[in-house]
């Protein structure tokens, strides 16, 4: 599986855009990418998930570049609610393979006033 | 509809006692995994369900923890003779099947804590 490297922390203030990024050298042609939000005393929360290009939702955009070694987590106009970690993780698509994910450390990202 | 739910949501116990841990998953939902978060860290994978098939145990950290689902839903972690060590946030989560561009949706978690 891919290992994931993205940064410790990160601190921003509201409204304004936070962008994250992943770096995942070894990924595999069949892998996603996926991103995860977690706030303290909570389970993980899905956000979005690419393969390559650009994704959007409601919450955020992910880039992806066509060599797919990055990606990158937009948040934005970020609010205090927005203050958490936030995973990136990597992993094989296919029926059989197992979905199980492998999280990182996360980046922890401080949102203030 | 309802989340993924489990049961307790803290439970204290003392060195070398045997717990239980509860996940209700997702109505409808044949995948089911177990993840522990340790204070400050990422989590790590435990063991998956996936339907009728046997079970992926390769996250599973020593022979004193298991986990049975039975009837296809409820899940049962068990750690035998817990230790120090063992203290940490135990995640469930459940998906609709096991591919990984589903979803994975997460209980709350139980707060375990070996003293």
């Amino acid at each position: 599986l891919a290992k994931t490297t993205q940064p410790i922390s990160m601190d921003s203030y509201e409204g304004q855009e936070v962008n994250i990024t992943c770096s995942h050298n070894n990924i595999a042609t069949n892998d996603y990418i996926t991103w995860y939000q977690q706030f303290p005393s909570q389970g993980p929360r899905f956000i979005i998930q690419g393969y390559k290009t650009k994704v959007t939702n409601e919450v955020a955009s992910l880039f992806i570049p066509a060599d797919r070694k990055s990606s990158t987590l937009s948040l934005p106009r970020v609010s205090l609610s927005d203050t958490a970690v936030y995973y990136c993780l990597v992993g094989p698509a296919g029926h059989n393979q197992g979905g199980k994910l492998i999280f990182g450390q996360g980046t922890e990202l401080s949102v203030k006033p | 509809g309802a989340g993924v739910s489990q049961s307790p949501s803290n439970k204290v116990t003392e060195k070398g006692k045997d717990v239980e841990l509860r996940c209700d998953p997702i109505s409808g939902h044949t995948a089911l995994y177990w993840y522990r978060q340790s204070l400050g860290q990422g989590l790590e994978f435990l063991i998956y369900f996936q339907g009728n098939s046997a079970p992926d145990k390769s996250g599973l950290p020593s022979d004193r923890f298991s986990a049975e689902r039975t009837g296809g839903s409820v899940s049962t972690l068990t750690i035998q003779r817990t230790q120090q060590e063992d203290s940490a946030v135990y995640l469930c989560a459940s998906s609709v099947d096991s591919q990984s561009t589903d979803t994975q949706y997460f209980g709350p978690g139980t707060r375990l804590t070996v003293l």
